[in-house]
């Protein structure tokens, strides 16, 4: 599976969006981009996927640039909630698991 | 619908001994995978079972083995335990072990300690 890169923390307002950058350059035609967080003390929680076309759901929207070599997830109304560190991972259809690099470790701020 | 649970929340073990961790998947998953998470590092990828059989597996040494019940529950069993054990012992589970249909969903984890 590619590797991702993101940035190791942000802070955003409350209130306010919260826009999160992965890049993944390497990333193939057949690997979706997943996104996942983790809220202190707890496992890690399935935010949304995608693998071209844009996605949203009742959590956040994945922004997936045209050439696929980076991604931005989308909290629309960042809560104090939603600290957590965020994960992007690219995964195949044919890959058995996920592939975790370091995250990053958002802090929203009130 | 019933998430992953996992069993015990925290336990200490001394170095040398042998542990059993739990899993039950959520309702209607048939897949189970296990993940160790060390102290500020993202989850690496133990093992994956389905239909009772170990169906891949990540880097780590035999001592770290499991099982898959006919409930699609689960259990990750460590011998011979090591100070670096020392980590939040994830599961997850999915309606099927490749695919993107089918996203992993976490249990909150045992904080197993070796001393």
């Amino acid at each position: 599976d590619a590797k991702t890169t993101q940035p190791p923390s942000m802070d955003c307002a409350e209130g306010r969006a919260a826009n999160l950058p992965c890049n993944h350059s390497t990333i193939s035609g057949n690997e979706y981009v997943y996104w996942y967080r983790q809220i202190h003390s707890q496992g890690p929680q399935y935010i949304i996927h995608g693998l071209k076309n844009n996605e949203t759901n009742e959590m956040a929207s994945l922004i997936i640039t045209e050439d696929r070599k980076s991604s931005t997830l989308i909290l629309p109304h960042a809560t104090l909630r939603d600290t957590a560190v965020y994960y992007c991972i690219a995964k195949s259809g044919s890959a058995r698991q996920l592939t975790f690099g370091s995250g990053t470790q958002l802090t929203v701020l009130p | 619908e019933t998430g992953v649970t996992q069993s015990p929340t925290h336990l200490i073990k001394t170095r040398g001994q042998q542990v059993t961790l739990r899993c039950s998947s959520q309702s209607g998953h048939n897949t189970v995978s296990w993940y160790q998470q060390a102290l500020g590092q993202g989850p690496q990828f133990i093992f994956q079972y389905y239909r009772e059989e170990e169906n891949g597996r990540g880097n780590f040494p035999p001592r770290f083995s499991g099982l898959q019940f006919p409930n699609y529950s689960s259990e990750l069993n460590v011998n011979a335990l090591e100070l670096d054990d020392s980590a939040l012992y994830l599961c997850a589970s999915s309606l099927q072990p490749t695919g993107n249909n089918s996203p992993l969903h976490f249990g909150n984890g045992t904080r197993l300690t070796v001393t």
